[in-house]
């Protein structure tokens, strides 16, 4: 069974704060590791796609890195708004899983104005 | 349009019901997929189509019956299901199954079998 975790399960900030958050995953076997953002009542949305290790990628003031050695990647928000809250979930693709997305469980960001 | 639609948006069936939910989409994506998610559970796969043919079946109970008829739309049939199936039913397409395409998701449908 492959474990991917992420803490903390929910993080609340003041506006402006900086946060970031963990996603560990099997560091045998990687192949690939997506970042998604889930609002209440609306559909997931990808932020990353990460195949690299050393991978760091940018999406205005939210950006992640990625190691496979260790198993794990980070997602960082950089002066958290409102309009972050969210659920942001990390899914992990293995090798010869035929592209199937195993998620962890998220953590959930509120960030108070 | 990067957008994928799912009708309906709420279904509630009794145990004994026949029901289908839809999924649409018009990027030209050539891979959909089929997720459960149950309250405070991330999504779980139950089936992925590439090519309009089902490659991954998560051994899902054959009560769940997914069906592609071509390669924009995606049907899941419901027959006999439990009470333990609510959940909320979202579907995603991709470019296609590899590691690099990200998955773009429907809103879902919420489901409640009574």
């Amino acid at each position: 069974i492959l474990n991917v975790e992420q803490s903390p399960q929910s993080l609340h900030v003041q506006e402006g704060d900086s946060t970031n958050f963990t996603c560990s995953f099997p560091s045998s076997n990687f192949y690939a590791l997506h970042w998604y953002r889930w609002e209440t009542a609306k559909s997931p949305e990808a932020l990353f796609v990460m195949t690299l290790n050393g991978d760091e990628k940018k999406k205005g003031r939210i950006s992640a890195t990625l190691n496979t050695k260790e198993g794990y990647s980070y997602l960082y928000i950089k002066g958290s708004q409102p309009e972050d809250s969210a659920t942001y979930l990390c899914a992990f693709i293995g090798d010869n899983q035929g592209g199937k997305l195993i998620f962890g469980q998220g953590t959930e960001l509120s960030v108070k104005p | 349009d990067t957008e994928v639609t799912q009708t309906p948006k709420h279904l509630v069936m009794g145990m004994t019901n026949k029901k289908s939910l839809k999924c649409e989409q018009h990027m030209g994506h050539r891979a959909m997929y089929w997720y459960k998610q149950k309250a405070k559970k991330p999504p779980e796969l139950m089936f992925v189509y590439s090519y309009e043919k089902l490659s991954i079946n998560e051994s899902v109970p054959s009560r769940f019956s997914p069906e592609c008829p071509n390669s924009s739309l995606l049907n899941l049939h419901l027959h006999a299901l439990q009470p333990e199936d609510s959940a909320l039913y979202l579907c995603a397409s991709s470019q296609a199954t590899g590691r690099s395409y990200e998955q773009y998701f429907g809103p879902g449908t919420r489901l409640t079998v009574t």
